[in-house]
């Protein structure tokens, strides 16, 4: 079946490190989306790719990274410059022209200590 | 003021009830979802819709694209729909990108 798969599902790391959480989909789809959510607020765009080898930044990018070298991957790295970064971060994929339809990962929670 | 407002913040019934969550946009969208985000984080998406009604199952989700304003409706409520419902929307802006709600934080009680 088709869908987006992202790992770990929770994660610890020691403040200071930098931390690189997985997003995968076999759903063929362009965009990809980097999400947080943080308790009581929605959630925030970090960064999005619409197409391979570009991505932009979204709402609260400082602090974190992403690559795109694959239509299919889309890891998000959470560097020692992201002030606060325990939270809990979700991945999603859409394909325009059909929709909008969107797909999203089961999220990884991270926490910082 | 943030461009997706949801109402209630939070809902507690009883097994049964006739639940309405309620979603209001300032922006153009091109659609909008209802999601379904359980404790454990993993989020589902419930509908998708541009206009009308959609129903699935006890579910029932419309939009007025007009007034800027949905709704998602239970019926038949039961404790296993206890969870956390997220309306966003797609905007019409060119990039696609999705523009979360808060969460309406809904409780069954048997």
């Amino acid at each position: 079946d088709g869908g987006i798969t992202q790992s770990p599902k929770y994660l610890f790391r020691k403040e200071g490190q930098n931390v690189t959480l997985s997003c995968e989909q076999n759903l063929n789809h362009d965009a990809m989306y980097w999400y947080r959510q943080d308790p009581g607020q929605g959630l925030r765009l970090i960064y999005y790719s619409q197409i391979v080898n570009d991505f932009q930044k979204g709402d609260i990018a400082e602090g974190y990274s992403v690559s795109r070298e694959k239509k299919e991957s889309f890891p998000l790295t959470v560097t020692s410059a992201q002030k606060n970064p325990t939270a809990f971060y979700l991945c999603a994929s859409s394909t325009p022209g059909q929709g909008l339809k969107a797909f999203f990962g089961q999220g990884t929670r991270l926490t910082v200590v | 003021k943030n461009e997706v407002e949801q109402s209630p913040q939070n809902l507690t019934a009883q097994e049964g009830e006739f639940i309405t969550i309620n979603c209001s946009y300032s922006v153009g969208i091109s659609a909008l979802h209802w999601l379904q985000q359980h404790p454990g984080g993993g989020i589902v998406s419930l509908f998708m819709l541009s206009s009308g009604k959609k129903k699935h199952g006890r579910l029932i989700a419309t939009i007025n694209i007009q007034e800027k304003h949905s709704s998602l409706h239970i019926t038949a409520s039961h404790p296993r729909d206890s969870a956390v419902y997220i309306c966003a929307v797609i905007s019409n802006f060119g990039n696609e990108k999705l523009t979360f709600g808060t969460g309406t934080r809904l409780t069954i009680i048997p």
